[in-house]
């Protein structure tokens, strides 16, 4: 079956990189998606990369994948304490027609 | 258009109840997803429209659940015979199907507290 792992937390400095990493198991995963979810709130969509990619970079934030270990990574830069958060890796397999497959999140916690 | 809604926002109510909740998607977008989060997990997913018609369930969504989505825009989801179980947040997303990718864009939810 589908699964989905991600570490549950995640403690950086304010300034420094912050790296999240998220691995599946679905080799036939389309798109990969980032989500950030703050306390009491619903999800918000970041980024997300579709497999026959490698890389993606949108501001302060690079998606990295690795199909081969079916490994994907969320790279924030310059990390504010706005940043922190629940950050969530899903997957799909193609088509949107049997929902997100997600994983149980990531704690970003900032230290000043 | 702000994005997705839903409404209420908090739900407070007796086992044995039934509840509904309401789910107004993003005005151009013709997918409509249901998921639930219990605390410390991520969204599961419930069930999926395309326009009105409902294309997958999934095995979570017991007998107590159902959806409908009557002219392809709002969703409703309602709960029979509430359980302490039910007890979670309840989340609505849509998105658009087209070649450039299927984005789901999530409301802020509905939270469900079963006593």
């Amino acid at each position: 079956g589908e699964d989905v792992e991600q570490s549950l937390f995640l403690s950086v400095r304010e300034g420094d990189s912050s790296v999240i990493n998220c691995t599946y198991t679905d080799s036939s995963s389309t798109y990969l998606y980032w989500y950030k979810q703050e306390p009491g709130a619903g999800l918000q969509l970041l980024t997300y990369i579709f497999s026959n990619m490698d890389m993606k970079q949108d501001q302060r934030l690079t998606v990295l994948l690795n199909k081969k270990d079916k490994h994907l990574s969320l790279r924030i830069a310059d990390t504010q304490t706005g940043d922190s958060a629940i950050y969530f890796c899903a997957e799909e397999e193609g088509g949107g027609a049997d929902g997100l497959t997600f994983g149980k999140g990531t704690h970003l916690i900032i230290q000043p | 258009d702000t994005g997705v809604s839903q409404d209420p926002r908090h739900k407070i109510t007796k086992r044995g109840q039934n509840v509904t909740f309401r789910c107004d998607p993003i005005s151009e977008h013709n997918r409509l997803y249901w998921y639930r989060q219990t605390l410390g997990q991520g969204p599961e997913f419930l069930t999926y429209f395309q326009n009105e018609a409902q294309l997958e369930k999934s095995r979570l969504l017991s007998d107590r659940f159902s959806a409908e989505r009557p002219k392809g825009s709002f969703s409703t989801l309602e709960i029979q015979r509430t359980e302490q179980g039910d007890s979670a947040m309840y989340l609505c997303a849509s998105s658009l199907s087209s070649g450039t990718g299927y984005e789901q864009y999530f409301g802020p939810g509905t939270r469900l507290t079963v006593t």
